[in-house]
């Protein structure tokens, strides 16, 4: 199975404020795709970040909000931007090949205050 | 989309008792994997499971395609098990993306 580095695990962020995460794979892989779970939820997909090209975003869920990058195929960073405390949540990063095991990262918890 | 449901929502055992907990989906799907989130919020992989029955120790999982639901069945419970237990499907023509269930809250008291 992949190793997955997350980073930061935690952080505090004020207000409109923008944080990067940061997701970095032992292992070249095809698919990345970055999730969110607000507080007591379950996992929301984000988007699917294309090694390359702009990320595929899920229904309701912005570029300019969530800007993500992936330059080669272990590496990829999502930017929470302009934050409100609505953004308090975990977000995970995931990985897996075509049609196999998708696997997750430690995830970072964020808080805005 | 697909939908995914999870039952129960919440489940209090005592050490050493045996559960199941059910996914049910509405649609065919390409790949199935239950995960453990423990306390810290790491998502652990527990099976992938499209199809079939597989056990690992105290856990064991079944997969229906054909009737769309999945069983997991842990036994002998400890509170390590404690945690929320989610069912994430693939369906086809989703690109490889897993749609979640709402989890299955697992309280395991000693």
């Amino acid at each position: 199975s992949a190793v997955i580095s997350q980073k930061p695990s935690r952080d505090i962020c004020q207000r409109g404020t923008s944080l990067t995460i940061q997701c970095q794979v032992d292992s070249q892989v095809t698919m990345m795709f970055w999730y969110r779970q607000q507080p007591g939820q379950s996992l929301t997909l984000i988007a699917t970040a294309n090694q390359g090209s702009e990320a595929t975003y899920e229904s309701g869920f912005v570029i300019d909000k969530f800007p993500i990058s992936r330059p080669n195929l272990t590496f990829s960073t999502l930017t929470v931007s302009n934050m409100s405390p609505e953004d308090s949540s975990i977000y995970l990063c995931s990985v897996g090949d075509r049609g196999y095991i998708q696997y997750f990262g430690a995830g970072t918890r964020l808080s805005v205050l | 989309g697909i939908q995914v449901e999870q039952s129960p929502p919440d489940l209090i055992l005592q050490e050493g008792a045996n559960s199941t907990l059910r996914c049910n989906f509405s649609d065919s799907v390409n790949n199935l994997q239950w995960f453990h989130q423990n306390p810290w919020g790491q998502l652990i992989n527990l099976f992938y499971i499209p199809s079939g029955t597989k056990q690992n120790g105290r856990l064991s999982a079944t997969t229906v395609a054909t009737e769309r639901y999945s069983l997991l069945y842990i036994s002998s419970s400890q509170t390590t098990d404690s945690g929320v237990y989610f069912c994430a499907v693939e369906s086809g023509g989703s690109n490889y993306k897993l749609t979640f269930g709402k989890g299955t809250l697992l309280t395991v008291n000693p």
